[in-house]
């Protein structure tokens, strides 16, 4: 089956940098996604990797190791409105190919 | 505005009831995904169709049922409701259904509220 781990809470102030990483354990993996949730609203995209290394976009980028089974999301120059859960996300095709979410990272950042 | 349509927003019902949740996905999107978030829990994969056949399935109770029509949108349908399946529920959607980029962004509608009392 697949099980991803990922912290349950990060705190930070404004400016500072996070870093959110996520272990997986699939049996045919295909990539590895990040989805933002803020409080009542609905998770929205961020990134996908499906090849080892650093994508950048803008102030946040992804990383992966497939090797490792293993990939962080950063968070550079936190903003109040960066506060929000961070979900690492990804796709078994031994597993009829869902999608699967982890439980999520609530980022809280400080003034 | 996704382009995930959900119905109702929110929909308070009591236990043993059965109601029906709707979602049309982003216009030129095939596959539909369901997901449960319980309060202050992650997203639990429910099932997932592509172009009207079942996909995928996660651990979706047999009081649960789902389908896809043949204008791609899609119901879920709750049956003898508990207190426990009070909770937030997502439709999603994506171009494809397997492998690419494509697949793995998925568009959110902004979900259905449900509360069993």
């Amino acid at each position: 089956g697949q099980s991803l781990e990922q912290p349950s809470e990060v705190t930070a102030v404004e400016g500072a940098i996070v870093q959110i990483n996520c272990t997986y354990q699939t049996s045919g993996f295909y990539g590895l996604s990040w989805y933002q949730q803020h409080d009542g609203g609905a998770p929205t995209f961020l990134s996908y990797n499906a090849l080892d290394g650093l994508e950048e976009t803008g102030r946040f980028s992804s990383f992966l190791s497939r090797s490792d089974s293993y990939g962080y999301l950063l968070l550079q120059e936190l903003q109040m409105k960066d506060s929000a859960s961070y979900f690492c996300a990804v796709r078994d095709r031994a597993a009829g190919n869902k999608l699967t979410f982890g439980g999520g990272t609530r980022v809280l950042v400080k003034p | 505005d996704s382009g995930v349509t959900q119905t109702p927003k929110h929909l308070i019902t009591a236990t043993g009831q059965r109601v029906t949740l709707r979602c049309s996905p982003r216009s030129g999107d095939l596959s539909v995904y369901w997901y449960q978030q319980s309060l202050d829990q992650g997203l639990q994969f429910l099932i997932q169709y592509y172009n009207g056949e079942e996909r995928a399935k996660g651990n979706i109770l047999e009081r649960f049922s789902a389908q896809q029509f043949p204008d791609l949108h899609s119901e879920l349908n709750l049956s003898s409701l508990e207190l426990g399946d009070s909770a937030l529920y997502f439709c999603a959607s994506s171009e494809n259904r397997t492998g690419g980029t494509g697949a793995n962004v998925l568009t959110f509608g902004a979900g259905s509220r449900l509360t069993v009392l």
